[in-house]
């Protein structure tokens, strides 16, 4: 049973360009979770995805977007990359069960740095 | 929303048993309590969750008292690869939350010592 799987590992940009982050969730979860952890911080909410749409949103710009396929997995995209961008992103799913949200399971993260 | 206090930083030796204590006084009727564990540039791993009294797997123990203001994780006779960070979350959060936001604050940053 496959757990949660993201791509790439690294990734390392300058500013102002735009990158993509990929999720494959765990096998049998359809929601899907980002987040944002900065070095030495506990991870932040960036929004989450059900059914192809963003369900809620954290305190994060618009520059931070996504999206969910109909195999639920999901993209992460983040345009006109600011130094404060550099950060690990993770990717967390989860199933909902009778419209409750269950145990999220992580993947091992995207580092990514913003020169 | 409830939020949680735990110690910023532990430090134990091999083989012994570790207990982290969480506060979180204003826990909703709802909220479970969670804990993940964190190795360096990894994903959080999920430990253990609980509603009440005692959950234990192969892994960990968790403790919760009547009041539920308070969590216990249990870590007993510890190695040298569990030394990570731990977090505690409770409310809006995973199960019991039907919203599935999860609220990291800045967790417990066990050390085991040879």
């Amino acid at each position: 049973d496959a757990g949660v799987t993201q791509s790439p590992t690294h990734l390392i940009k300058t500013r102002g360009q735009q990158v993509t982050l990929r999720c494959s969730p765990k096998s049998g979860h359809d929601t899907v979770s980002w987040y944002q952890q900065a070095l030495g911080q506990g991870p932040q909410f960036i929004f989450q995805y059900y059914e192809e749409e963003e369900r809620q949103r954290g305190n994060f710009p618009d520059r931070f977007s996504g999206h969910q396929f109909p195999n639920y997995s999901s993209e992460l995209n983040v345009n006109a990359l600011l130094l404060g961008d550099s950060a690990l992103y993770l990717c967390a799913s989860s199933a909902q069960l009778a419209g409750v949200a269950d145990t999220q399971y992580f993947g091992p993260g995207t580092r990514l740095t913003v020169l | 929303l409830a939020k949680t206090t735990q110690p910023i930083s532990m430090d134990s030796y091999e083989g012994q048993e570790v207990n982290i204590t969480c506060s979180h006084n204003n826990i909703a009727t709802n909220d479970y309590i969670t804990w993940y564990q964190q190795f360096p540039s990894q994903g959080p791993r999920f430990i253990i969750q609980g509603y009440k009294t005692k959950v234990t797997n192969e892994v960990a123990s968790l403790f919760i008292p009547a009041d539920r203001k308070s969590s216990t994780l249990s870590l007993p006779r510890v190695s040298l690869s569990d030394t990570a960070v731990y977090y505690c979350l409770v409310g809006d959060e995973g199960r019991g939350s039907t919203l599935g936001r999860l609220y990291f604050g800045r967790g417990t940053q066990l050390t085991v010592w040879p």
